[in-house]
């Protein structure tokens, strides 16, 4: 079954810190992941899209990884702030050609002062 | 920037009711999807659309459930008889292209609360 993990369920740092968030797919065939931030209440907004070719892309104070042989990614973001509070989502298309999208559970994140 | 709008932002309703979802997507998109979120689960894909029909559908959206794009920008989502449990957020979302590698933007979600 496609399905799609993530760790920690929820993290607090502080503001200025780091973080690396983590994601684990079973997805197949694999095209694409994808991170998505959500505010409470809000949709999903896109931070990057990564394609099997890719293993590193920024956005910002965001960096996202993958490692398309362990199927695993990692996002990174750097100096957080307070406005980082949000959940973090990954996001992976269903395999075959539907777009698709399967979600993970999210990792909260609470940056505080 | 285009951005997908929905409407209302809020719905309550009472079980057995019907309710309306509507959606504005980016003007220039041809795809169309219906996501939905429980309190405290994942994202749910439920529809999508293209072309004036449903490509694809999950096995949530049962016979209580219908799309139509009724004019050439609103996409909406009909529940016939509301239960409890479709209490949820249902986010729209659009893409340009229907793609695997096609972005898709959502909207800003209906919360929906059935009594």
């Amino acid at each position: 079954k496609n399905q799609v993990e993530q760790s920690p369920q929820s993290l607090i740092i502080l503001e200025g810190k780091n973080c690396t968030l983590q994601c684990n797919y079973t997805v197949s065939p694999f095209s694409n992941l994808r991170w998505y931030k959500q505010d409470t209440g809000r949709g999903p907004v896109s931070l990057t899209i990564m394609t099997f070719s890719e293993n590193t892309k920024s956005n910002g104070r965001y960096t996202a990884t993958l490692d398309a042989d362990t199927k695993q990614s990692s996002l990174h973001i750097t100096a957080s702030q307070l406005s980082d509070s949000a959940s973090y989502i990954c996001v992976v298309p269903n395999g075959g050609a539907t777009n698709k999208l399967i979600f993970g559970t999210g990792t909260l994140l609470a940056v505080q002062p | 920037e285009p951005e997908v709008t929905q409407t209302p932002s809020h719905q309550v309703t009472q079980m057995g009711q019907e309710v309306i979802l509507r959606c504005v997507p980016i003007s220039n998109h041809l795809y169309f999807y219906w996501y939905r979120q429980i309190l405290g689960q994942k994202v749910e894909f439920l529809v999508s659309f293209y072309n004036n029909e449903i490509s694809e559908k999950s096995e949530i959206f049962d016979d209580q459930f219908s799309v139509e794009r009724p004019d050439g920008s609103n996409f909406t989502l009909k529940i016939r008889s509301t239960k409890l449990e479709d209490s949820a957020m249902y986010f729209c979302a659009s893409s340009g292209g229907g793609g695997r590698n096609n972005e898709q933007f959502f909207g800003p979600g209906t919360r929906l609360t059935v009594l």
